[in-house]
């Protein structure tokens, strides 16, 4: 049973234009919610992070939204650039569930020049 | 240098040998982790340490077993490898103090089981 999913595979834009990628989750334990990051022969790295009690966050170009009553968090990247080409990750965690991380499956974003 | 590192990067091997993917991490954390990623599925936990004496194990430990040598070391093995654990293998590492579980991972390894 996938707790969490990103249900597009993909995602296309143009450089400058918005990014947005989007992940739901079913287990409404869930306390905090992560983006990683992740580039080609690499492992994946820490994006930005929402806690439950938040809608938003901010921090540069990256703002998660998180809309708990639709179980719904989505990432906006303004404006896209080349680098961020790359698979991204939703993944979220439970304090009473020791703190693991259950992640999505990914989506990956491709930013056209 | 890389705060955490797994060795090999890349192995080939053959349907039931034994094999171990290794992991070191400078970060000082206490807690390790090992995941595979496999396409179309994320990434998913295997084995996960929170100290030197403490092991669980995650959503898919079939088939795989773990040892915490040191605080900065984990080593996952493969005790007889079949081709559907041909993945690409992560450990990660987080300090467990925060209520936002950051981690960190490594480069990752990719195996082939053939």
């Amino acid at each position: 049973d996938q707790q969490v999913k990103q249900n597009s595979p993909s995602l296309s834009v143009q450089e400058g234009r918005i990014s947005i990628l989007n992940c739901d989750y079913t287990n409404s334990m869930f306390d905090y919610f992560l983006w990683y990051k992740k580039y080609p022969a690499e492992g994946p790295t820490f994006l930005i992070s929402i806690s439950s009690i938040k809608d938003k966050n901010e921090d540069g170009r990256f703002t998660v939204f998180l809309n708990k009553s639709a179980k719904h968090l989505s990432l906006h990247i303004v404006p896209s650039q080349p680098g961020d080409s790359a698979v991204y990750f939703c993944a979220a965690s439970a304090l009473q569930g020791a703190q693991k991380l259950v992640f999505g499956q990914g989506t990956r974003l491709t930013i056209n020049p | 240098d890389a705060d955490v590192t797994q060795t090999p990067r890349n192995r080939i091997t053959k349907t039931g040998k034994r094999i171990m993917l290794e992991c070191s991490q400078t970060k000082g954390h206490d807690r390790m982790y090992w995941y595979r990623q496999d396409p179309g599925l994320g990434l998913r936990l295997i084995y996960y340490s929170f100290d030197v004496k403490d092991i669980n194990k995650g959503e898919i430990s079939d088939g795989y077993s773990v040892s915490r040598q040191a605080q900065a070391k984990f080593s996952l093995s493969l005790e007889s490898a079949i081709p559907n654990q041909t993945a690409l293998y992560f450990c990660a590492t987080s300090d467990g103090g925060l209520a936002v579980e950051t981690q960190y991972f490594g480069p990752g390894t990719r195996l082939l089981v053939l």
